[in-house]
């Protein structure tokens, strides 16, 4: 079965300054797509970044790339020039097969 | 505009009621996911659907139902054989195949509280 872990529940950044997420999923598929969702205190879920696995090339969206390492199943998010705007909770996600999962998580704090 | 319609926003039930939340959307999506969030579990797939009439358990299926006879909606029953219901329930839809890069697109999820 497909998991994904997101191994730091919490992480700290201070104001302009560059954080990086972590992410490791696991799958049997050699075909599948890879998402960052960010949700603020609205709780709305918004996507950030999304990989496809089939493509080399790292995905970036203005301030926010990831580091995409097929063989070692791993799909970090970094974030460049952080904004306050930038806390949340971030959630890595696998959609291969038939369904999409979700890590646990990562709360992120900036720091002014 | 198009999206998806979760309501209500907030709910509350006596223990031992069964309730249902309601997903609407309107984006001709033909797949639909509801998903639980706790604080520090991330969010745990309950069921799925792909087509409709055609759903699937997911990792937390116990004590909830759901029914897919509208492409547009995918209701979510908690019954009263789910232990511990209160939570953040999220509805999201996609295209469907993952083949079409298709990420989820997410309701703005209901809080339900059982007392």
């Amino acid at each position: 079965a497909q998991t994904v872990t997101q191994s730091q529940p919490e992480m700290s950044v201070q104001e302009a300054e560059t954080v990086t997420l972590s992410c490791t999923y696991d799958t049997s598929e050699s075909d599948y797509y890879l998402f960052w969702y960010k949700q603020p205190p609205s709780r709305q879920m918004i996507l950030v970044i999304r990989q496809e696995a089939y493509k080399q090339q790292n995905a970036t969206e203005n301030r926010f790339s990831v580091n995409f390492q097929k063989a070692a199943k791993s799909f970090s998010l970094k974030i460049s020039d952080s904004q306050l705007g930038d806390a949340a909770m971030y959630f890595c996600a696998y959609n291969g097969d038939d369904k999409i999962i979700f890590g646990k998580g990562t709360r992120l704090h900036i720091l002014p | 505009d198009g999206g998806i319609t979760q309501s209500p926003k907030y709910l509350f039930r006596k223990e031992g009621q069964n309730v249902t939340l309601s997903c609407e959307q309107n984006l001709n999506h033909d797949a639909m996911y509801w998903y639980r969030q706790d604080p520090g579990q991330g969010l745990r797939l309950i069921y799925y659907s792909q087509i409709v009439n055609d759903f699937q358990k997911g990792d937390i299926a116990e004590g909830y139902s759901v029914s897919r006879e509208k492409k547009e909606s995918f209701p979510l029953t908690v019954t009263s054989a789910q232990k511990n219901p209160t939570a953040f329930y999220l509805c999201a839809s996609s295209i469907g195949s993952f083949r079409m890069n298709t990420e989820a697109f997410f309701g703005q999820g209901t809080r339900l509280t059982v007392v």
